[in-house]
């Protein structure tokens, strides 16, 4: 069975420092990988994914995340932290197949400190 | 634009009521999902449909009800067999074809017993 661990339920940091956002998957198939963003009391919006190909996936507002399957590890990371960036973060893994149900994380809420 | 459409927003439900969430798409996707969010739990899959007229249930799927008649159109019914109906619901769409984007999310309803 699938399974998604984020590591820390918060995280705190300074403006313009960087950001880590730790994941860890279990997965007894290639995975999809993916990474959302919510701001309070909106849907998840998505940040980037990771499918097949290049493992270090670029997405929006700056952020990157590195599949590394060694590690089973999918770390979200932007090198300097804007106030617009506190939200909570949540990581996916569904199977490599269209259609399967998404598996999340309990997610991580990070705050940004002027 | 292309969406999803979630309504209503906020939802209050009296103790032994059943209730209905909305949610419909104009995206032609062809699998829709239910979520339900509590604080730090992240997301659970309550049910979803790969197709119309068929779908499955989700790890929570006890007290709730969902029909998929149309393509479209995807609404999940909280029973009253539902003790703990207080929640964040988050209804999202996907393709079913192999390029699997991940998912597009409703902005959601907070469903409160009162």
């Amino acid at each position: 069975a699938q399974s998604v661990t984020q590591l820390g339920s918060h995280v705190s940091v300074s403006e313009g420092a960087l950001v880590l956002l730790r994941c860890n998957y279990s997965s007894s198939v290639p995975p999809y990988l993916f990474w959302y963003v919510q701001y309070p009391n909106q849907g998840l919006q998505l940040l980037l994914k990771y499918t097949t190909g290049a493992t270090l996936v670029k997405g929006i507002n700056g952020f990157e995340a590195e599949f590394k399957k060694s590690e089973t590890s999918f770390h979200l990371t932007k090198p300097s932290a804007h106030m617009s960036d506190a939200a909570e973060y949540f990581c996916a893994v569904s199977e490599s197949q269209a259609g399967t149900a998404l598996i999340f994380g309990k997610g991580t809420t990070l705050s940004v400190s002027s | 634009d292309g969406g999803i459409t979630q309504s209503p927003k906020y939802l209050f439900r009296k103790e032994g009521q059943n209730v209905t969430l909305s949610c419909e798409q104009n995206l032609n996707h062809d699998a829709m999902y239910w979520y339900r969010q509590d604080p730090g739990q992240g997301l659970r899959l309550i049910y979803y449909s790969q197709i119309v007229n068929d779908f499955q249930k989700g790890d929570i799927a006890e007290g709730y009800s969902v029909s998929r008649e149309k393509k479209e159109s995807f609404p999940l019914t909280v029973t009253s067999a539902q003790k703990n109906p207080t929640a964040f619901y988050l209804c999202a769409s996907s393709t079913r074809t192999d390029d699997f984007r991940g998912y597009t999310f409703g902005s959601g309803t907070r469903l409160t017993v009162v």
